[in-house]
């Protein structure tokens, strides 16, 4: 299996702050990469496919990046609807995966 | 849009068989750009998938090594639904459980259904 490995795991930041995320695979993905954004009590949502293609209606303040083992998702200007959990996803090869979170909180 | 909505009990008792289904509006189950999946999601696990079932001339299912002895996923194409089974479950599948649809072009998982929590206890 692929193991997806996030961190920071949890961070703390200010309305207006950038931020980034990173993603490492343990086995190269090519460019196999999602991303999600998690409420509380509500399911994923899709941000980012393919490690950099915006899903329609995201914000253009969300971007991804990365190829290979290495991925980043970035925040440009935290929003406070932003503050959230973000997985990452491989789709490169079944049992597809995810990474264990990031939790984004007020700072 | 697509839209997934998930039925079945929240509490199962141990050794039990935990049964989900997840009613599908604007898709069809038998789509050849879908799979079918479940995912569950514990403090403990994380995001786990389980597996999926698909349709490419014939039905297909894949699942995870860890649930694979005890999990069944299956289409139900007069209700244009899918349904989980997970047999001889234990505490430790306590979790909430989503399914959604996996898009085999561009590999996300999207939409998914509202989860539910279903909690293992005897």
């Amino acid at each position: 299996d692929i193991q997806m490995t996030q961190s920071p795991s949890s961070l703390s930041a200010s309305v207006g702050d950038g931020v980034t995320i990173t993603c490492r695979a343990s086995q190269s993905v090519s460019k196999s990469l999602n991303w999600y954004q998690q409420k509380p009590g509500k399911a994923p949502k899709l941000l980012i496919y393919a490690a950099s293609s915006l899903q329609s209606g995201v914000p253009s303040r969300f971007s991804g990046s990365g190829s290979g083992t290495d991925f980043t998702l970035t925040i440009s200007s935290l929003q406070p609807e932003d503050f959230a959990t973000y997985y990452c996803q491989q789709s490169y090869s079944a049992p597809l995966t995810f990474g264990g979170g990031a939790k984004v909180e007020i700072k | 849009q697509v839209q997934l909505q998930q039925s079945g009990p929240g509490l199962v008792k141990t050794s039990q068989t935990l049964s989900l289904t997840c009613a599908i509006s604007g898709d069809r189950v038998s789509s050849n750009s879908a799979a079918w999946s479940w995912i569950r999601q514990s403090p403990s696990r994380g995001l786990e998938w389980l597996g999926r079932t698909y349709y490419r001339s014939k039905w297909y299912e894949d699942y995870a090594l860890s649930v694979k002895s005890r999990i069944a996923i299956s289409p139900d194409t007069s209700k244009n639904q899918f349904s989980l089974q997970l047999n001889s479950v234990t505490p430790e599948d306590t979790a909430v459980y989503y399914c959604a649809r996996y898009d085999w072009n561009y590999g996300w998982f999207d939409p998914w259904g509202q989860g539910t929590l279903v909690t293992v206890s005897s």
